[in-house]
């Protein structure tokens, strides 16, 4: 079966400051790997997604995350936190059964202070 | 806005009780796939249709089932409602051509008293 971990709840950081979210899977298969941002109040909206194309992927508002099969991971960066990046983010990877249910991960609630 | 859209936004009821949650999923979608989001048990898949046919089942209770109609919009029925079951519902829905994308509607925020 398929999981993910994402490691830290919270995370808080300055404005201006790197922002790096982190993340593991496991899989049997190639996965698909996915982020998606939660703002309060809010559905989730796709920040970038991995489909075993080009291993750093580039999303929206400047994140983008790598895809390193040796370390099962897909961490999530952005060089320049910014107030608006305060949000909740998921971490999710397509079920290999074939149907592309999302499994989460339990999310991290990012904080950016000024 | 992702085109996906829920009604109601809230929805408050008490245990025992039974409701229906709407989706509409974006235009020319066939895929719409159903998630609860709870403070306990994070966000997990519920169940998925295509095309008006059931195409995968994950967590869902037995109290809980959906249909897609032929317009392609979906429900979600919960039936003898418990405190457990209040949290965010979400539908979501995918494009034909890239079917590991999906888009989430708002949500409904399901309170049970």
């Amino acid at each position: 079966a398929q999981s993910v971990t994402q490691l830290g709840s919270h995370v808080s950081v300055s404005e201006g400051a790197l922002v790096l979210l982190r993340c593991n899977y496991s899989s049997s298969v190639p996965p698909y790997l996915f982020w998606y941002v939660q703002y309060p109040n809010q559905g989730l909206q796709l920040l970038l997604k991995y489909t075993s194309a080009a291993t750093l992927v580039k999303g929206i508002n400047g994140f983008e995350a790598e895809f390193k099969k040796s370390e099962t991971s897909f961490h999530l960066t952005k060089p320049s936190a910014h107030m608006s990046d305060a949000a909740e983010y998921f971490c999710a990877v397509s079920d290999s059964g074939g149907y592309n249910k999302l499994i989460f991960g339990a999310g991290t609630r990012l904080a950016v202070h000024p | 806005d992702s085109g996906v859209t829920q009604t109601p936004k809230h929805l408050i009821t008490a245990t025992g009780q039974r409701v229906t949650l709407r989706c509409s999923p974006r235009s020319g979608d066939l895929s719409v796939y159903w998630y609860q989001q709870s403070l306990d048990q994070g966000l997990q898949f519920l169940i998925q249709y295509y095309n008006g046919e059931e195409r995968a089942k994950g967590n869902i209770l037995e109290r809980f089932s959906a249909q897609q109609f032929p317009d392609l919009h979906s429900e979600l029925n919960l039936s003898s409602l418990e405190l457990g079951d209040s949290a965010l519902y979400f539908c979501a829905s995918t494009p034909s051509d890239r079917d590991n994308e999906q888009f989430f509607g708002p949500g409904t925020r399901l309170t049970v008293l």
